[in-house]
């Protein structure tokens, strides 16, 4: 079982519509959860973390269900500069900054 | 604030050679990390440094190696090159610290034939 599992998707969606993106991670004591955003050919950037508590920023909100070891990111009102990879990021315990990284999952946002 | 550079962005070598790709921290960051990213994956930890000694290795053979300097910069060093060692490499650095994010360079996309 891979530690962090995403649908690869891809998801193609129309301007304007919300869209979910879902991961599991194997490690029941990991600690830091992050979303990361990957534009074709670039390098990861930090789009969000993610706490217990759920966390909005913007149109984004990501959530995190410690019992079933599940996180997700919601894109609400989806604009074209929304199309990328996104990466759902898991720091395992006792790897201070070692993060592991999911597969992504490409959405593409379509005018 | 300076941010994380990657030299060189792209590099061709010959399975069998040896390649050095270089990393300069984003200003204040004490720690490096790199990895590699194979197409269509995510990036899979190689190894992290932190004050000039390894923090950390992820499953990467020995001929992976790297090098941290006082001033935080980095290099990765890759001998016997094998074709599966074609993908983007990334250098991240951080504060120490497990709440801090990590800012990604560019990458350097290594092709080896």
């Amino acid at each position: 079982r891979k530690e962090v599992e995403q649908d690869p998707g891809p998801f193609n969606v129309p301007e304007g519509a919300t869209v979910a993106f879902n991961c599991t991670y194997s490690n029941s004591a990991s600690q830091s959860f992050f979303w990361y955003r990957q534009d074709c050919r670039k390098e990861p950037k930090l789009l969000m973390s993610v706490y217990s508590s759920g966390n909005e920023d913007g149109r984004f909100t990501a959530q995190l269900n410690r019992a079933s070891q599940y996180i997700s990111l919601l894109i609400r009102d989806s604009k074209l500069s929304d199309s990328a990879t996104y990466l759902c990021v898991v720091n395992p315990p006792g790897s201070a900054r070692q993060l592991t990284f999911g597969s992504g999952t490409q959405l593409t946002v379509l005018p | 604030e300076t941010g994380v550079t990657q030299s060189p962005t792209h590099l061709i070598k010959t399975r069998g050679q040896q390649v050095t790709l270089r990393c300069s921290s984003q200003s204040g960051h004490n720690t490096v990390s790199w990895y590699q990213q194979a197409l269509g994956q995510g990036p899979q930890f190689i190894f992290q440094y932190y004050r000039e000694e390894e923090n950390g290795r992820g499953n990467f053979p020995p001929r992976f190696s790297g090098l941290q300097f006082p001033n935080y910069s980095s290099e990765l060093n890759v001998n016997a090159l094998e074709l599966d060692d074609s993908a983007l490499y990334l250098c991240a650095s951080s504060l120490a610290g497990g709440g801090s994010p990590l800012h990604f360079g560019n990458g350097t996309r290594l092709t080896v034939t």
